[in-house]
């Protein structure tokens, strides 16, 4: 059965230093998120692009994170610089596009910044 | 602002008994809600979705129901087996956009 992929699945850093995430959907999807969840608590959307446009990026801290998805394909997520509070799984999901289907999550990066 | 509330507490059951777990939202109408499951370190799994013109979805020893007067869907695991144990989210939905409540830790004793 076909996988969102992500990587690398650990991430240890020092703050203020710049780490990126990557993340392959599934083929034909059209829809690619990036949450972040923090332990104990649900994931929270980042962004949200519709083949290679942004349609939601209105909760990521853009002065720090920038995240593009320049084919439509594949997606990066980047951070720079690196804060402690950032230290959280980044979740990327995908669908085919229709509203209300179900989202296809990857096993996510987990990012432990020191 | 919108608000998704789970279980706060978390739910510890024997193995054979029904867990029933709790989404409720307030200052949200979602055209659908989902049930996902979510195992240490994994990113979540669907499971079920219901829509808003819905009362009741099963599958399997699964079943949701969603009543939108009320603002709350209920999720029950019925005869549960100890490889139950999970963390399980509620997801509400409308146009493209899902949010996620902080999920319910079930842990089924055998």
């Amino acid at each position: 059965e076909a996988e969102v992929a992500q990587s690398p699945r650990y991430k240890i850093t020092e703050k203020s230093q710049a780490v990126a995430f990557w993340c392959d959907p599934i083929s034909g999807h059209a829809t690619l998120y990036w949450y972040r969840q923090i332990l104990g608590q649900g994931p929270e959307l980042l962004v949200q692009f519709q083949d290679e446009s942004v349609v939601d990026d209105s909760q990521l801290p853009k002065d720090r994170f920038s995240a593009e998805r320049l084919k439509g394909v594949d997606s990066t997520l980047k951070i720079q610089p690196a804060e402690l509070g950032d230290s959280a799984m980044y979740l990327c999901a995908s669908r085919p596009g229709t509203a209300n289907e179900k989202l296809f999550f990857g096993s996510g990066t987990q990012l432990s910044v020191l | 602002s919108q608000k998704i509330e789970q279980n706060s507490e978390a739910l510890n059951i024997q193995e054979g008994k029904t867990a029933t777990l709790t989404c409720n939202y307030t200052n949200y109408s979602p055209a659908y809600l989902q049930w996902y499951r979510q195992d240490p370190g994994r990113g979540p799994v669907f499971l079920l979705l219901i829509r808003e013109n819905e009362k009741e979805k099963r599958k399997e020893r699964l079943k949701v129901t969603f009543d939108t007067t009320l603002k709350q869907s209920l999720f029950h695991i019925t005869a549960s087996q100890p490889a139950d144990s999970a963390t399980y989210l509620c997801a509400l939905g409308g146009d493209y956009k899902l949010s996620f409540g902080a999920g319910t830790t079930v842990t089924v004793r055998a």
